[in-house]
């Protein structure tokens, strides 16, 4: 079974202050992975895919890198409006078009 | 760019009432679309998916139905609700491309009371 683990649940950081959430996923053969943003009472925002081990995608203050086990999404020099819960999902070789999401994590930068 | 729209944004309905949730996509033709509910605090879960009018896929059988009348109308139903049908509902949709990532709506809080 397909499994999609982020950690950690919640972090809190002040403005300027760098750090990584962390994406462990289980899959037969991997796809892709996904990045969402999901602010409160929205829908998520697409952020980045990722399709193999190596790979990084940037946007700016944030990269997502991908390996064989686990992608990290690195935040550098946050700022309050970077505060969302950040998603990730996978899609599996034998799962179609399915996509296994994470449980989230929520990001709170403090000014 | 396609454009999810859902409606409403909020509601709020007694227990055994029915329930009707649009959902309407703009910018692309023939996309497969998808219901998905997010309790609070959790990840997303897949109710349906669609891959064309009338085709409808059931992740997790439930109280609830989906309906696609139209190639960019998806719409989820229920004849009566349950306490337990509250919470945050998501329509997304994607191009047809493997590995195209999904597009979501704003979504529909529903409390059932």
């Amino acid at each position: 079974e397909d499994q999609v683990t982020q950690s950690p649940e919640a972090l809190r950081l002040q403005e300027g202050e760098s750090s990584s959430l962390n994406c462990s996923y289980t899959v037969s053969g991997l796809r892709g992975l996904f990045w969402y943003r999901q602010d409160p009472g929205k829908g998520p925002e697409f952020l980045f895919t990722l399709y193999s081990a190596g790979e990084e995608k940037e946007k700016e203050r944030l990269k997502a890198t991908l390996t064989k086990k686990e992608s990290f999404l690195h935040i550098t020099a946050p700022k309050p409006e970077d505060s969302a819960t950040y998603l990730c999902a996978v899609l599996a070789n034998n799962a179609g078009n399915m996509l296994t999401f994470g449980g989230g994590t929520r990001l709170m930068v403090k000014p | 760019s396609q454009t999810i729209h859902q409606w409403p944004a909020t509601l709020v309905q007694p227990v055994g009432s029915p329930l009707s949730l649009e959902c309407t996509v703009e910018g692309t033709s023939n996309p497969n679309l998808y219901w998905y509910r997010q309790a609070a605090g959790r990840g997303l879960q897949l109710l349906f998916y669609s891959v064309g009018i009338g085709q409808i896929s059931s992740e997790v059988p439930q109280n609830l139905s989906a309906s696609r009348p139209q190639d960019r109308q998806f719409i989820l139903s229920s004849k009566k609700l349950l306490l337990s049908d509250s919470g945050f509902y998501l329509c997304a949709s994607e191009y047809r491309d493997k590995g195209s990532p999904l597009h979501f709506g704003n979504g529909t809080r529903l409390t059932v009371t």
